[in-house]
Order: structure tokens, then C-alpha cells, then sequence
């Protein structure tokens, strides 16, 4: 089944660590994202990439990085600079040309916890 | 569970009884918009689509109505289920040239048993 892999699921860091999120699709999407989504605050924007070797800034990338080597794959590094002590972290990825359906496949998220 | 919800608007709806979520969209030039639902600790899923070339679409127990003149999206779900519990939130592409969506704030869903 084609689908969008996040890992871990759980992941706790030291403060002055940095840590990196795994993101993988086998839907051969060009498109891949990544959201922040704090309680009551819906998805905000961390960054996106449209090819690979190729990405922007969302609206909150500080404290933040990311690779895209590889169509399949997205990951996010998230540095010591990123004050917030808790969120939860979406990738998705999406066709960004013809088709039906533009919409968004997303991941089961990462949480990650500042100890 | 992953507290998604907290201070969104909630809708409280009894077991078996029709279900409305609305969302106001931004962009008049929005040409395809997207309902999606999240349940507790888990990433958002698709479901259902609209364009904008369209005032109503129906699925399984969900129907999305859009009215362009407002710029008002609606969901409704029939017989709500406590499987339905969840937070919705719809999503606009904002313009033809674009693949990019923007998302709502979402509401929260609670059945009732």
C-alpha cells in the first residue's frame, strides 16, 4: 500500500540536542511538508519542498532544518534554537501537477518532548 | 491521547443524530477545498473533496455544501457515530496556479453516546 512513514512516533530530547524526524513516501509525490500543530492553533508551516535538492521556508522554520536528497524522503532536524518545549509534528506530501486530487497525505506525526 | 483540541470550537452532538461543522474560507479565488479529520494522536485524514465549479458533493454519510458568495464550507455527517469523534478542519487551494493548501483551525467533534 502506497503511504507516508513518520518516525518515531515518540521522541524526547535534551535541551542543546539536536534531533532529527524521519519522512518517507512511496506515493511518488513531488510535493513533501512539514507542519508544527500546537493545541487550538491548527498547522503551521514549518517547510516545504517541491523537487528535490529544493526547499522553502514555512512560516515558523526557526530552529529548525531539513534535506530532501531523495524524492521519497524528507527529513527535519530540530536544533538546540527551537525553544518549544513540546509539539507534535506532521509531514505530508502531495502531487503539486494535473490529477484530481491535490489534497494532502499526511503522516501519524511525531511527538516530541523536551526533557 | 494528543491534545489537538484544546481550545478549539466544540460541537457536542447525540449518538445518531445528523452532525454540522462550518468553516469560512478566505480566498475568493480558491478553487478546491478539502475536509479532513484527526483523531486524538494521530495525523489528519482525507475526507471528502469539493471544487469550486460545484455546490454540493456527497460520500458516505458526509455531504460538503459551498457557497461561493459567502465563502462558506460546510460538512454535514449523517447518523453520527462515536467513531466520528474527532477534530475536522477544512483546507482551501488557493488559486489554479497553486498546489498548496491552507488550513482552518478546526472544530471539535464530540458524540455523545
Amino acid at each position: 500500500d502506497g503511504g507516508i512513514t513518520q518516525s518515531p512516533k515518540y521522541l524526547f530530547r535534551k535541551e542543546g540536542q539536536n534531533v532529527t524526524l524521519s519522512c518517507e513516501q512511496n506515493l511518488n509525490h513531488d510535493a513533501m511538508y512539514w507542519y508544527r500543530q500546537d493545541p487550538g492553533q491548527g498547522l503551521r508551516l514549518i517547510y516545504y519542498s517541491q523537487i528535490v535538492n529544493d526547499f522553502q521556508k514555512g512560516d515558523i522554520a526557526e530552529g529548525y532544518s531539513v534535506s530532501r536528497e531523495k524524492k521519497e524522503s524528507f527529513p527535519l532536524t530540530v536544533t538546540s534554537a527551537q525553544k518549544n518545549p513540546t509539539a507534535f509534528s506532521l509531514c505530508a506530501s502531495s502531487p503539486i501537477t494535473g490529477g484530481v486530487r491535490y489534497g494532502y497525505t499526511f503522516g501519524s506525526g511525531t511527538r516530541l518532548t523536551v526533557v | 491521547g494528543e491534545s489537538v483540541g484544546l481550545h478549539l470550537p466544540t460541537l457536542s452532538v447525540q449518538e445518531g443524530d445528523n452532525s454540522i461543522i462550518n468553516c469560512a474560507y478566505s480566498n475568493s479565488a480558491s478553487d478546491y477545498f478539502i475536509w479532513y479529520k484527526q483523531e486524538s494522536g494521530k495525523g489528519p485524514q482525507f475526507i471528502i473533496d469539493i471544487r469550486s465549479n460545484m455546490d454540493k458533493r456527497q460520500g458516505q454519510r458526509v455531504t460538503v455544501l459551498l457557497n461561493k458568495t459567502v465563502k462558506h464550507l460546510s460538512l454535514q455527517i449523517a447518523a453520527t457515530q462515536p467513531g466520528d469523534s474527532a477534530v475536522y478542519f477544512c483546507a482551501e487551494k488557493q488559486s489554479t496556479g497553486s498546489y498548496q493548501l491552507t488550513f482552518g483551525k478546526g472544530t471539535k467533534l464530540s458524540v455523545i453516546p
